[in-house]
């Protein structure tokens, strides 16, 4: 079992609507959670961490996080055709600060 | 700062050839790391330094791979041989806090 799990997508919304990404993760301990995107050809970017229970608001992004089900998911809001990209999961390690063991990542396509 | 800056953006290699990437994190940044993206298996940590020794190395995938941090201000990941499936995109990040990635180099072996 991969330590983090995305579905791979693509997931097409209309421009104006609330894109849902989802992101399942195998450690129970987990405690640091991240949300980065990642443009066609073009490096990943943090948009958004989470650390506790509930959601995170930023803008129009909302990451949600749910220990229990070992789940965190990202919504955008007023979804943009400028939000068509690559959203990756990001889960730190509870053994070591400083590794990081990414999800495969969802496209997102956002329809004018 | 002008981020962290890798080259080659591009390499095509035959296999058999030596390849080495290049990077140079952001200036005060302790903390650099070398990542490697492919479709089939996301994206992957291979190795990452503080203050310049290598800290964890346990990504490499074999002893094709090196990498080295002489200075704070460069690093390289050098594959000796190279084979076909190391076609991949790698990505050298650094971090103080928060991680930024490079832009990537796209290596490409036949």
């Amino acid at each position: 079992q991969k330590e983090v799990e995305q579905n791979s997508g693509p997931l097409s919304v209309p421009e104006g609507a609330i894109a849902s990404l989802n992101c399942t993760y195998s450690d129970r301990g987990s405690q640091s959670f991240f949300w980065y995107r990642q443009y066609s050809g073009k490096s990943p970017e943090l948009i958004m961490s989470i650390y506790s229970n509930g959601d995170k608001e930023d803008g129009r992004f909302t990451a949600q996080l749910n220990k229990a089900s070992q789940y965190v998911s990202l919504l955008i809001r007023d979804s943009q055709p400028s939000d068509s990209a690559t959203y990756l999961c990001a889960v730190r390690s509870i053994y070591n600060f400083n590794k990081f063991y990414f999800g495969s990542g969802t496209k997102l396509n956002v329809k004018p | 700062d002008a981020g962290v800056i890798q080259s080659p953006r591009h390499e095509v290699t035959e296999m058999g050839q030596e390849v080495t990437l290049r990077c140079k994190p952001i200036s005060g940044h302790d903390y650099l790391f070398w990542y490697r993206q492919t479709m089939m298996r996301g994206l992957e940590l291979l190795i990452y330094f503080n203050n310049n020794v290598p800290i964890d190395d346990s990504g490499m995938p074999e002893d094709r791979f090196s990498a080295k941090m002489p200075n704070a201000s460069f690093s390289t990941l050098k594959i000796q041989p190279s084979e076909p499936r190391d076609s991949a995109v790698y990505f050298c990040a650094s971090s103080r806090g928060g991680t930024f990635f490079g832009q990537g180099t796209r290596l490409t072996v036949v």
